[in-house]
């Protein structure tokens, strides 16, 4: 069963950029085709999608977000990485990572999520 | 790109069903099959719980169903149990290659 876990700093200030980290275990990232997601959820609020991207880098972005969003995978350290710059509270999120089963929305495996606040 | 929408709250007693709607577009839900149900306890990450509208991955009780009908997927949970409280969600692929999801629904076992 692949395992994921996000990694990163609880707290970031406004304006600065947000950079996280999603680490899957079990080895089973380096072959075949697979796609990846980060999701968000503001606390007390309902699930946000902020990209996907697939092993031989492709992107998809949400629109809202994709101005301020870069994804990016390293096959070789099984990392996922999400870097959203110039945030401000409204991005103040539990942050998830998740595997899909096709790269049309099915998302597999997830994080536990870590927590981001955004505040000065 | 515009959230799919479901309702904010149902309820059921145990042993009876409940269905969850979930309203999209035709460039969404219309368009495709790709429409996911999650479940989410409190605190914990979603679970999927059915894809490709219909479909349950192996473990999932087969008391969760999926259905759709033009714009509108449907989540149906028959015999009702306490352990179904919980926040439902659903997401579709959309024509931009992207994926939105609904608000959520919070389901109460009475």
């Amino acid at each position: 069963q692949l395992q994921l876990q996000e990694s990163g700093p609880g707290l970031v200030k406004p304006s600065e950029t947000l950079s996280l980290n999603c680490t899957v275990s079990s080895g089973s990232v380096s072959t075949g085709d697979f796609y990846w997601g980060w999701i968000r959820q503001p606390p007390g609020k309902g699930l946000e999608w902020i990209g996907t991207i697939y092993n031989d880098g492709r992107t998809f972005y949400n629109p809202s977000l994709k101005s301020r969003v870069t994804m990016s995978v390293d096959i070789s350290t099984f990392r996922l990485s999400l870097r959203l710059t110039s945030v401000t509270a409204a991005d103040t999120a539990v942050y998830f990572c998740a595997r899909l089963g096709s790269g049309f929305g099915d998302l597999r495996s997830w994080g536990q999520g870590t927590l981001v606040t955004v505040s000065s | 790109q515009s959230a799919l929408t479901q309702p904010a709250s149902v309820s059921g007693s145990p042993g009876q069903s409940i269905t969850i709607s979930c309203t999209g577009t035709r460039t969404d839900i219309g368009y495709y099959n790709f429409v996911s149900w999650y479940q989410q306890y409190p605190g914990k990450a979603p679970q999927l719980i059915i894809y490709d509208a219909t479909y349950r991955p192996s473990g999932v009780s087969d008391r969760f169903s999926g259905s759709k009908s033009g714009n509108t997927a449907s989540l149906t949970i028959s015999g009702l149990q306490a352990e179904d409280e919980a926040d439902y969600y659903c997401n579709s692929f959309t024509t931009s290659s992207t994926v939105v999801f609904g608000g959520g629904t919070k389901l109460t076992v009475l």
